[in-house]
């Protein structure tokens, strides 16, 4: 699976959009972007996930460059529950064995 | 996570006792693991089932057995505990995507 490189921490103002980067350049062409947050010492909770086009849901965007490289999770209004660890991982997906190989993560801080 | 349940949620061990951490699932998921997660660290693969019967080591396996023998049920073992081993276990399970249970806090004394 390929390695992922995140800042190690960022702020953010409430009820501002928050973007975390992440960089995959050694991504292959069938493997997929997760992302996952973990709020203080629960299990991790997925949130989005793409191939090659930006996805959106209820919780998030995903923003997947050209060259998928790179990518950003975009959290458009955070609040302060959103104040957590978010870990940017590259894998197969859950059609393969679905192992997840985390790094340390982006600790976002929202602050009011 | 409702179906899925981890247990026990804390425990605290002397080194050399063994104990067994279980994940039971009635939602039928054929994909489940086990990570451990060291302060500050993010979640590291022990070991990992594709089904019933069948399991594999994950990123670091040393130290931990596991079981498969029922789908619904997952199982780690520490045949021998070490201090090495103090963290939090996560038990984990595939859906429409990845899932985690709330975490064993396993302290060896």
């Amino acid at each position: 699976d390929a390695k992922t490189t995140q800042p190690p921490s960022m702020d953010c103002a409430e009820g501002r959009a928050a973007n975390l980067p992440c960089n995959h350049s050694t991504i292959s062409g069938n493997e997929y972007v997760y992302w996952y947050r973990q709020i203080h010492s629960q299990g991790p909770q997925y949130i989005i996930h793409g191939l090659k086009n930006n996805e959106t849901n209820e919780m998030a965007s995903l923003i997947i460059t050209e060259d998928r490289k790179s990518s950003t999770l975009i959290l458009p209004h955070a609040t302060l529950r959103d104040t957590a660890v978010y870990y940017c991982i590259v894998t197969y997906g859950s059609s393969n064995t679905g192992k997840l190989i985390f790094g340390q993560g982006t600790t976002l801080q929202v602050k009011p | 996570n409702a179906g899925v349940t981890q247990t026990p949620k804390f425990r605290v061990l002397k080194t050399g006792q063994s104990m067994t951490l279980l994940c039971a699932q009635d939602m039928n998921h054929e994909y489940m693991y086990w990570y451990r997660q060291d302060p500050g660290m993010g979640l590291r693969l022990i070991h990992y089932s594709v089904g019933e019967g069948t399991t594999a080591k994950g990123e670091v396996p040393d130290g931990y057995n596991v079981s498969r023998l029922k789908k619904q049920n997952f199982l780690l073992g520490l045949e021998s505990a070490a201090p090495s081993q103090t963290s939090v276990y996560f038990c984990g399970w595939t859906g429409y995507e990845q899932y985690f249970g709330p975490g064993t806090r396993l302290t060896v004394t």
